[in-house]
């Protein structure tokens, strides 16, 4: 069964704090995704990844910054958390060159800045 | 302009009977794929089914379908016998330029389906 997973469900940060959200997936897939999901707005694409060091900026880049140091490992970082970054993320992986293929997303942070 | 348009910010069904939600598109590229997915509360996002650009049929998954009708770029979803647990945020989303490899997903807003006993 395919698996990806996020280090935590719920997290509450205060602002200023530097924030780390990690994904993991166990499928070999060659692309990682972090989105951001926020009533009304639908998810919108943070950054993300093709192989491994590699990055590429999605919709909506500022603020955030990513690693890929292994193939499994997809890091979101906010490098000073801030209040409008409170939100649920998603990270999702899918194998490279596919065509119907869907993202597999892992189950979701709900971050909390205050 | 937006990519993926979803009109209904919230639809209401019996339980039971079918229902239909809404996505138009707009892509210039021949080639793409449209995905549904589906969020429950719990958060995590469930893929539904999928349709390619050039498939001639309509995708069926169980008692999803979806109503592809390509000249109109709408991609719509049939959900057949509604059931309570189909209650959730229903997402369309489209991946773009399938021959040169992208693998970006563009999502629509989103229908909340509330499925009453």
């Amino acid at each position: 069964d395919v698996k990806v997973t996020q280090s935590s469900r719920y997290l509450v940060k205060r602002t200023g704090e530097k924030v780390f959200l990690e994904c993991v997936q166990d499928m070999d897939h060659e692309n990682m995704f972090w989105y951001r999901q926020d009533p009304g707005l639908g998810l919108r694409l943070i950054y993300f990844s093709y192989d491994v060091k590699m990055k590429e900026k999605g919709d909506i880049p500022e603020g955030y910054s990513v690693s890929r140091e292994k193939k499994e490992r997809f890091s979101l970082i906010l490098e000073s958390a801030s209040t409008n970054q409170t939100s649920m993320y998603l990270c999702a992986s899918t194998r490279e060159g596919s065509t119907m293929d869907t993202q597999y997303f892992g189950p979701g942070t709900r971050l909390t800045v205050l | 302009a937006q990519k993926i348009t979803q009109t209904q910010p919230g639809m209401f069904v019996q339980e039971k009977e079918a229902v239909t939600l809404d996505c138009t598109y707009d892509t210039s590229d021949q080639s793409y794929g449209l995905f549904w997915y589906k969020q429950p509360s719990s958060g995590e996002m469930i893929f539904l089914i999928y349709q390619g650009s050039y498939d001639e049929q309509n995708a069926t998954e169980g008692r999803y379908s979806l109503n592809f009708q390509k000249a109109r770029k709408s991609a719509n979803l049939v959900i057949s016998a509604s059931q309570l647990g189909d209650s959730a945020m229903y997402f369309c989303a489209m991946r773009e330029g399938l021959q040169g490899g992208s693998e970006k997903l563009v999502f629509g807003k989103g229908t909340k389906l509330t499925v009453n006993p």
